[in-house]
Protein backbone atom coordinates (compact mmCIF):
# COMPACT_ATOMS: atom_id res chain seq x y z
CA UNK A 1 0.00 0.00 0.00
CA UNK A 2 1.79 3.28 -0.70
CA UNK A 3 2.16 5.82 1.78
CA UNK A 4 1.02 9.64 2.02
CA UNK A 5 2.55 11.62 -1.06
CA UNK A 6 3.92 15.39 -0.35
CA UNK A 7 5.27 17.60 -2.69
CA UNK A 8 7.38 19.22 -2.62
CA UNK A 9 9.64 18.26 0.15
CA UNK A 10 11.52 21.27 0.51
CA UNK A 11 10.26 25.11 -0.27
CA UNK A 12 12.68 28.22 0.42
CA UNK A 13 10.54 31.46 -0.89
CA UNK A 14 11.04 35.27 0.95
CA UNK A 15 8.67 36.69 3.13
CA UNK A 16 5.47 38.29 1.48
CA UNK A 17 5.64 35.56 -1.33
CA UNK A 18 3.04 32.69 -1.94
CA UNK A 19 3.21 29.16 -1.83
CA UNK A 20 1.60 25.77 -2.16
CA UNK A 21 1.89 22.43 -0.93
CA UNK A 22 0.49 19.14 -2.50
CA UNK A 23 -0.74 15.95 0.00
CA UNK A 24 -2.20 12.45 -1.83
CA UNK A 25 -3.43 10.49 0.87
CA UNK A 26 -3.38 6.65 1.10
CA UNK A 27 -6.22 5.30 -0.79
CA UNK A 28 -9.89 4.85 0.89
CA UNK A 29 -8.58 7.27 3.79
CA UNK A 30 -11.45 9.79 3.87
CA UNK A 31 -10.21 11.48 6.57
CA UNK A 32 -7.20 14.50 5.99
CA UNK A 33 -5.31 16.53 7.76
CA UNK A 34 -2.29 19.04 7.38
CA UNK A 35 -0.13 19.97 10.30
CA UNK A 36 2.43 22.86 10.97
CA UNK A 37 5.47 21.26 13.11
CA UNK A 38 8.02 23.90 14.15
CA UNK A 39 11.53 22.85 14.84
CA UNK A 40 11.59 21.28 18.33
CA UNK A 41 8.05 21.14 18.80
CA UNK A 42 5.08 18.46 18.72
CA UNK A 43 2.48 18.83 15.68
CA UNK A 44 -0.30 21.56 15.25
CA UNK A 45 -3.48 20.77 13.50
CA UNK A 46 -4.08 23.35 11.08
CA UNK A 47 -6.92 21.83 9.29
CA UNK A 48 -8.92 18.65 8.85
CA UNK A 49 -11.08 17.18 6.23
CA UNK A 50 -13.79 14.67 6.20
CA UNK A 51 -13.75 14.06 2.59
CA UNK A 52 -14.11 17.05 0.65
CA UNK A 53 -15.44 19.14 4.06
CA UNK A 54 -13.84 21.07 6.31
CA UNK A 55 -14.19 19.16 10.31
CA UNK A 56 -11.79 21.65 11.91
CA UNK A 57 -10.08 24.85 11.01
CA UNK A 58 -10.00 26.42 14.43
CA UNK A 59 -6.34 26.55 14.49
CA UNK A 60 -5.46 27.89 10.51
CA UNK A 61 -4.56 31.52 10.36
CA UNK A 62 -7.31 32.02 7.70
CA UNK A 63 -6.01 35.50 6.82
CA UNK A 64 -2.82 34.17 5.04
CA UNK A 65 -3.63 30.09 4.70
CA UNK A 66 -6.30 28.21 3.03
CA UNK A 67 -6.45 24.83 2.38
CA UNK A 68 -9.00 22.54 -0.03
CA UNK A 69 -9.73 18.80 -0.75
CA UNK A 70 -12.22 19.67 -4.21
CA UNK A 71 -13.13 15.74 -5.09
CA UNK A 72 -12.08 14.72 -1.88
CA UNK A 73 -8.77 12.98 -2.72
CA UNK A 74 -5.85 14.76 -2.60
CA UNK A 75 -5.12 18.30 -1.15
CA UNK A 76 -3.51 21.77 -1.28
CA UNK A 77 -2.69 23.60 1.64
CA UNK A 78 -1.78 27.45 0.54
CA UNK A 79 0.03 30.49 2.17
CA UNK A 80 0.12 34.05 0.94
CA UNK A 81 1.69 36.08 2.27
CA UNK A 82 4.35 34.24 4.11
CA UNK A 83 5.88 35.12 7.48
CA UNK A 84 8.99 34.61 8.90
CA UNK A 85 7.18 32.32 11.25
CA UNK A 86 5.59 30.07 8.79
CA UNK A 87 8.93 28.96 8.38
CA UNK A 88 8.05 24.75 9.57
CA UNK A 89 7.73 21.52 8.30
CA UNK A 90 3.92 20.83 6.72
CA UNK A 91 3.09 17.41 7.38
CA UNK A 92 -0.05 15.78 5.93
CA UNK A 93 -1.75 13.09 7.30
CA UNK A 94 -4.71 10.69 6.30
CA UNK A 95 -6.68 8.13 8.34
CA UNK A 96 -9.19 5.91 7.75
CA UNK A 97 -13.27 7.29 8.55
CA UNK A 98 -14.04 4.90 10.70
CA UNK A 99 -11.04 3.61 12.85
CA UNK A 100 -11.82 3.71 16.48
CA UNK A 101 -8.69 4.54 17.86
CA UNK A 102 -7.75 7.25 15.51
CA UNK A 103 -4.40 5.74 14.13
CA UNK A 104 -3.17 8.36 11.59
CA UNK A 105 -0.39 7.93 8.59
CA UNK A 106 1.66 10.90 7.82
CA UNK A 107 3.84 11.76 4.75
CA UNK A 108 7.28 12.83 4.74
CA UNK A 109 6.60 16.56 5.01
CA UNK A 110 7.50 19.97 3.15
CA UNK A 111 10.36 21.89 5.13
CA UNK A 112 9.33 25.66 4.11
CA UNK A 113 12.04 28.38 4.85
CA UNK A 114 10.80 32.02 4.23
CA UNK A 115 14.10 34.62 4.35
CA UNK B 1 -7.94 23.09 25.74
CA UNK B 2 -6.26 20.14 26.28
CA UNK B 3 -2.52 19.89 26.07
CA UNK B 4 -0.05 16.93 27.08
CA UNK B 5 3.41 17.86 27.78
CA UNK B 6 6.23 15.61 27.92
CA UNK B 7 9.75 14.98 29.66
CA UNK B 8 12.22 15.58 29.20
CA UNK B 9 12.49 17.29 26.47
CA UNK B 10 15.96 16.16 25.49
CA UNK B 11 17.57 12.59 26.64
CA UNK B 12 21.04 12.05 25.65
CA UNK B 13 22.55 8.31 26.83
CA UNK B 14 24.74 5.73 26.10
CA UNK B 15 24.11 2.18 24.15
CA UNK B 16 23.00 -0.26 26.57
CA UNK B 17 21.28 2.35 29.26
CA UNK B 18 17.76 2.34 29.98
CA UNK B 19 15.15 5.43 29.76
CA UNK B 20 11.92 6.53 30.11
CA UNK B 21 9.52 9.16 28.72
CA UNK B 22 6.84 10.65 30.42
CA UNK B 23 3.86 12.34 28.97
CA UNK B 24 1.39 14.23 31.19
CA UNK B 25 -1.97 15.77 30.93
CA UNK B 26 -4.77 17.40 33.42
CA UNK B 27 -7.36 15.75 30.66
CA UNK B 28 -8.39 12.49 29.92
CA UNK B 29 -8.10 10.98 26.42
CA UNK B 30 -10.49 7.90 25.19
CA UNK B 31 -6.33 6.56 23.88
CA UNK B 32 -3.18 7.83 23.48
CA UNK B 33 -0.44 7.18 20.31
CA UNK B 34 2.83 7.37 20.45
CA UNK B 35 5.21 7.82 17.06
CA UNK B 36 8.83 8.22 16.36
CA UNK B 37 9.90 10.63 13.70
CA UNK B 38 13.38 10.63 12.00
CA UNK B 39 15.02 13.84 10.74
CA UNK B 40 13.27 14.71 7.05
CA UNK B 41 10.04 12.06 7.48
CA UNK B 42 7.32 12.24 9.22
CA UNK B 43 6.16 11.06 12.74
CA UNK B 44 5.85 6.97 12.16
CA UNK B 45 3.34 5.22 14.60
CA UNK B 46 4.43 2.76 16.96
CA UNK B 47 1.92 1.80 19.60
CA UNK B 48 -1.55 3.05 20.56
CA UNK B 49 -3.07 1.89 24.19
CA UNK B 50 -6.76 2.60 25.03
CA UNK B 51 -7.54 1.05 28.34
CA UNK B 52 -6.88 2.55 31.49
CA UNK B 53 -3.65 0.32 33.07
CA UNK B 54 -3.21 -1.04 29.91
CA UNK B 55 0.31 -1.91 29.08
CA UNK B 56 2.06 -2.88 25.57
CA UNK B 57 5.25 -4.18 24.66
CA UNK B 58 7.15 -3.67 21.27
CA UNK B 59 10.12 -5.35 21.47
CA UNK B 60 12.76 -3.36 23.77
CA UNK B 61 9.81 -0.58 24.03
CA UNK B 62 6.90 -0.75 26.97
CA UNK B 63 4.49 1.36 26.59
CA UNK B 64 1.76 2.72 29.88
CA UNK B 65 -1.62 4.33 29.63
CA UNK B 66 -2.20 5.37 33.27
CA UNK B 67 -5.23 4.22 35.75
CA UNK B 68 -6.96 7.58 34.38
CA UNK B 69 -5.84 7.84 31.33
CA UNK B 70 -4.24 11.21 31.88
CA UNK B 71 -0.66 10.33 31.19
CA UNK B 72 1.62 7.93 29.42
CA UNK B 73 4.66 6.68 29.57
CA UNK B 74 7.59 4.92 27.27
CA UNK B 75 10.14 2.87 28.73
CA UNK B 76 13.18 1.57 26.65
CA UNK B 77 15.31 -1.30 27.84
CA UNK B 78 19.07 -1.37 26.27
CA UNK B 79 18.66 1.75 24.11
CA UNK B 80 20.60 1.31 20.72
CA UNK B 81 21.91 3.99 18.22
CA UNK B 82 18.88 3.03 16.16
CA UNK B 83 16.90 3.97 19.15
CA UNK B 84 17.71 7.91 18.38
CA UNK B 85 15.05 10.12 17.24
CA UNK B 86 11.82 12.06 18.27
CA UNK B 87 9.47 10.81 20.43
CA UNK B 88 5.87 11.90 20.34
CA UNK B 89 2.61 11.45 22.14
CA UNK B 90 -0.72 12.20 21.08
CA UNK B 91 -4.26 12.21 22.89
CA UNK B 92 -7.38 11.27 20.94
CA UNK B 93 -10.20 13.37 22.87
CA UNK B 94 -13.81 11.89 23.52
CA UNK B 95 -15.09 13.66 20.29
CA UNK B 96 -15.33 11.53 16.66
CA UNK B 97 -13.30 13.76 15.08
CA UNK B 98 -9.99 11.80 15.00
CA UNK B 99 -8.00 14.63 16.31
CA UNK B 100 -5.03 14.08 18.22
CA UNK B 101 -3.31 16.40 20.55
CA UNK B 102 0.20 16.19 20.14
CA UNK B 103 2.97 16.66 22.87
CA UNK B 104 5.83 18.90 22.13
CA UNK B 105 8.47 15.90 22.00
CA UNK B 106 11.46 14.36 23.41
CA UNK B 107 14.42 14.35 21.31
CA UNK B 108 16.29 10.53 22.26
CA UNK B 109 20.05 10.73 21.18
CA UNK B 110 21.66 7.46 21.63
CA UNK B 111 25.27 7.15 21.35
CA UNK B 112 27.44 4.36 20.46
Amino acid sequence: EAGVAQSPRYKIIEKRQSVAFWCNPISGHATLYWYQQILGQGPKLLIQFQNNGVVDDSQLPKDRFSAERLKGVDSTLKIQPAKLEDSAVYLCASRLMLRQTYEQYFGPGTRLTVT
Amino acid sequence: TQLLEQSPQFLSIQEGENLTVYCNSSSVFSSLQWYRQEPGEGPVLLVTVVTGGEVKKLKRLTFQFGDARKDSSLHITAAQPGDTGLYLCAGAGSSNTGKLIFGQGTTLQVKP
